[in-house]
């Protein structure tokens, strides 16, 4: 079955240090790869996706990730993190062999300290 | 970027009333929407996928009878939730896509049940 893992429910950085978010999947088929962020109450903002081509993903607000497929992973990066990324950041996988449906990973809470 | 809107952000609703929410695709036709149910601090998950003018498809463990799902057109997808009670209250997000599998995520309906 079609999973995705975020083993990070919560991480906590400094304003201004470097972030890194985790994301695991298993999936049957070749996978696109979504990385969305959530304020409180809100929606979801698309921050960057893989489809296919260079590993490495430029995306919004600098964020990036690099798809590897042996590990089966697709880490979300930012360089130095402001207080307004302070969110929940979501992992998904799709793939057109199953509908398009996406599958969601669990969230990791973003906590910045000043 | 395409935009999905829903009406209304927040409801509250009587024990045992029907609460209608509307999706709507605003400048591209959503061949396809996706119905997602978020409780709090959980992560998003699909209750049913829609095509237009056809019947909506369910996942496993959603009660189609209690969840009604109308795509009448490539730009509005409605779920009425019927005889609501306490236990439906939860947040509800939207998505289109026009054929690709990149999905655009309306904003969410909060929807209380007293």
């Amino acid at each position: 079955a079609q999973s995705v893992t975020q083993p990070d429910i919560h991480i906590t950085v400094s304003e201004g240090a470097s972030l890194e978010l985790r994301c695991n999947y298993s999936y049957g088929a070749t996978p696109y790869l979504f990385w969305y962020v959530q304020s409180p109450g809100q929606g979801l903002q698309l921050l960057l996706k893989y489809f296919s081509g260079d590993t490495l993903v430029q995306g919004i607000k600098g964020f990036e990730a690099e798809f590897k497929r042996s590990q089966s992973s697709f880490n979300l990066r930012k360089p130095s993190v402001h207080w307004s990324d302070a969110a929940e950041y979501f992992c998904a996988v799709g793939a057109r062999e199953y509908g398009n449906k996406l599958v969601f990973g669990a969230g990791t809470i973003l906590r910045v300290k000043s | 970027g395409a935009v999905v809107s829903q009406h209304p952000s927040w409801v509250i609703c009587k024990s045992g009333t029907s609460v209608k929410i509307e999706c709507r695709s605003l400048d591209f036709q959503a061949t396809t929407m996706f119905w997602y149910r978020q409780f709090p601090k959980q992560s998003l998950m699909l209750m049913a996928t829609s095509n237009e003018g056809s019947k909506a498809t369910y996942e496993q463990g959603v009660e189609k009878d209690k969840f009604l799902i109308n795509h009448a057109s490539l730009t509005l997808s409605t779920l009425t939730v019927t005889s609501a009670h306490p236990e439906d209250s939860s947040f509800y997000i939207c998505s289109g896509t026009g054929g690709s599998i990149e999905q655009y995520f309306g904003p969410g309906t909060r929807l209380t049940v007293t």
